[in-house]
């Protein structure tokens, strides 16, 4: 059975105090893996697709990197506007649209 | 993002209404996706639509309905509910040829009373 787990669960940082995030996952055939940001209430907001091990992707204070067996989203000198839920998705199997598995999310909260 | 729209944005119901949620895309994609958030769970997914066709219903019970009359549009129809269907209902989209990038809409949050 595809699973995803992320760490921590949630995550307290400083304004400035660069860190990381992880997603770990168990699946056969991997297609894609995806992150996401979410705000309280509202729907996922999309950041990165990583399609294969060694890829790397950034955007602003974001980079998402992935290995075989996790991908890490590094997050460098975080805003206070960074705070939010981060979810990692991934996508299995061969037929297209189908198989999506969602982690738990890590709750980051940055403080000014 | 306003690429995906859902309408309406919050809903109650009591357990013997009859409700639907509508969901409509302005991206030109062709597969079309119903989740489930509640709280402290990871999203559930819940159907798949490719190209107006049924693919992946994750074992859903059949109070929940869904309806793909074309590529844009999408609704999940409700009738007798039960309080652990409450939940922020999300709906995503993507282009399954060239990427399977799913982009949300807003979510609608729906409490059964």
């Amino acid at each position: 059975e595809d699973q995803v787990t992320q760490s921590p669960e949630a995550l307290r940082l400083q304004e400035g105090e660069s860190s990381s995030l992880n997603c770990s996952y168990t699946v056969s055939g991997l297609r894609g893996l995806f992150w996401y940001r979410q705000d309280p209430g509202k729907g996922p907001e999309f950041l990165f697709t990583l399609y294969s091990a060694g890829e790397e992707k950034e955007k602003e204070r974001l980079k998402a990197t992935l290995t075989k067996k996790e991908s890490f989203l590094h997050i460098t000198a975080p805003k206070p506007e960074d705070s939010a839920t981060y979810l990692c998705a991934v996508q299995a199997g061969r037929n297209y649209g189908q198989n999506f598995v969602f982690g738990p999310g890590t709750r980051l909260s940055v403080l000014p | 993002e306003t690429g995906v729209t859902q309408t309406p944005r919050h809903l109650v119901m009591g357990m013997t209404n009859k409700k639907s949620l509508k969901c409509e895309q302005h991206l030109g994609h062709n597969a079309m996706y119903w989740y489930k958030q509640s709280a402290k769970k990871p999203l559930e997914l819940m159907f798949v639509y490719n190209f107006k066709e049924q693919t992946e219903n994750n074992s859903v019970p059949s109070r929940f309905s869904p309806e793909c009359p074309n590529s844009s549009h999408l609704f999940l129809h409700l009738h007798t509910l039960q309080p652990e269907d409450s939940a922020l209902y999300l709906c995503a989209s993507s282009q399954v040829i060239k990427s399977d990038t799913q982009y949300f809409g807003p979510g609608t949050r729906l409490t059964v009373l």
